[in-house]
Formats: structure tokens, sequence, C-alpha cells
């Protein structure tokens, strides 16, 4: 069984520039929420995709968007970037939407960097 | 709206003594308590959740934490801290209502030898 896991491990754009981050996740997960841990912060909710819709969202501008594929991996988008989105970009996989009777699993993290 | 306060931004105890780490919340309907653990460059890593039932919840590594009602706390506990358990710990709240998870800040533990 394979955990989390994210691509690329680090990015570095510069500002009115689009990203696209990757996750897939832990075998047998259908459902993917995604985080932003800005320095020296907890991780802040930005939206959750289960079975390939979205399934709540945090208070993120629609210009951070998202996609989840047939094999329950997911993507987020962030377009028109800004230097406040310099972070550390976390998915975490789980099974059955929205609940919390199931844990997270989180990979290791996408570290962006806006110039 | 639903908030997790972690009042230490850091918290240092000798190696062999016992540590706690404390957290407080604030959630409309029934409280779902978790805790996480983030190692320098790494993601988090689930230690232990209150759901319902006793108010001792044990988790893994041998941390456990305790859910008071009254004063809106679910503290993380050790008895015998090792120097390998040094890291950032984070308290989160799940919301029914919100349907998310609420992380607090964040507290480094740093047990010393």
């Amino acid at each position: 069984e394979t955990g989390v896991t994210q691509s690329p491990t680090h990015l570095i754009k510069t500002r009115g520039q689009q990203v696209t981050l990757r996750c897939s996740s832990q075998s047998g997960h259908n459902t993917v929420s995604w985080y932003q841990q800005a320095l020296g912060q907890g991780p802040q909710f930005i939206f959750q995709y289960y079975r390939e819709e979205e399934n709540g969202r945090g208070n993120f501008p629609p210009r951070f968007s998202g996609l989840q594929f047939p094999n329950y991996s997911s993507e987020l988008n962030v377009n028109a970037l800004e230097l406040d989105d310099s972070a550390l970009y976390l998915c975490a996989s789980s099974l059955g939407g929205t609940t919390p009777y199931n844990e997270q699993f989180f990979g290791p993290g996408t570290r962006l960097t806006v110039l | 709206a639903q908030s997790v306060a972690q009042p230490e931004d850091q918290v240092n105890v000798a190696e062999g003594n016992p540590l706690t780490v404390k957290c407080t919340y604030s959630v409309s309907g029934n409280p779902y308590l978790f805790w996480y653990v983030q190692y320098p460059n790494r993601g988090l890593q689930f230690l232990l959740k209150y759901i319902t039932g006793d108010n001792l919840v044990k988790g893994s590594y041998g941390f456990e934490a305790e859910f008071n009602k009254s004063q809106t706390s679910f503290h993380l506990k050790k008895p015998s801290a090792l120097v390998s358990d040094s890291a950032l710990y984070f308290c989160a709240v799940f919301s029914g209502s919100a349907r998310q998870l609420t992380f607090g800040s964040g507290t480094q533990l740093t047990v010393l030898p």
C-alpha cells in the first residue's frame, strides 16, 4: 500500500503566473483535501474533492481551483499568483468524504515560492 | 465559526519527564478533535482523535489526550518524553457544519537530552 505522494517537491514561480500541483491519494481512498500552510502557521483548508466533485471549500478566492480524476488523484491550480501564495501546499487523502470518523493521511507537501 | 487555540508556541521538556501540549477549541455542535505531528520537511502524521466515548484517548507512540468538555480543552500528554518526540504538534477540530478540519497554529516541542 503506497502513501500519499505529491509533485513537485519544490517550485519557484513569479507573480502573475499559474501553477499546478499534483497529488496521488493513498490506495483505496476516494477523498482528497488540500491545505495551505504558510510559514509558522497551521494548515488552512482550501477545498476537498470527493468522487470527483468539490465537496467543501475554505475561505480561498476562485483563482484556487482543483480537479479530481477517476483514479482519485487530484490537482490544485492557482492562477494569477501573488507573493502571499508562497507556502507549503499539503494534500491529504481519506475515505468517505466529509466525515470526522476517517482520519486524513497527508503527503509531504509541495513548497511553492512566488517571487 | 470553529477555532483552535494552542497558547504555547514552544514547549521545552527534559527527556524522561512528562509532557503536555495544550489545546482549546471552539465549535458549534459536537466536537471532533485531532492531534497531528509534523517533522521537518514532512507532511502531518495522525496521532489520535476524539470522536465520542472515553475522555482519555490513547494514540500512537505513547501519546494520549484528555478531552474536557467543560473547559473546551484537548491537551496532548505523554508520561515520559523522548528526544525523538521533538517536532511541531498541531491540534485540529472538525466542524460538521463547516465541513472542514481547522488547525491551530502549532506548538514546537523540544525534548532536551
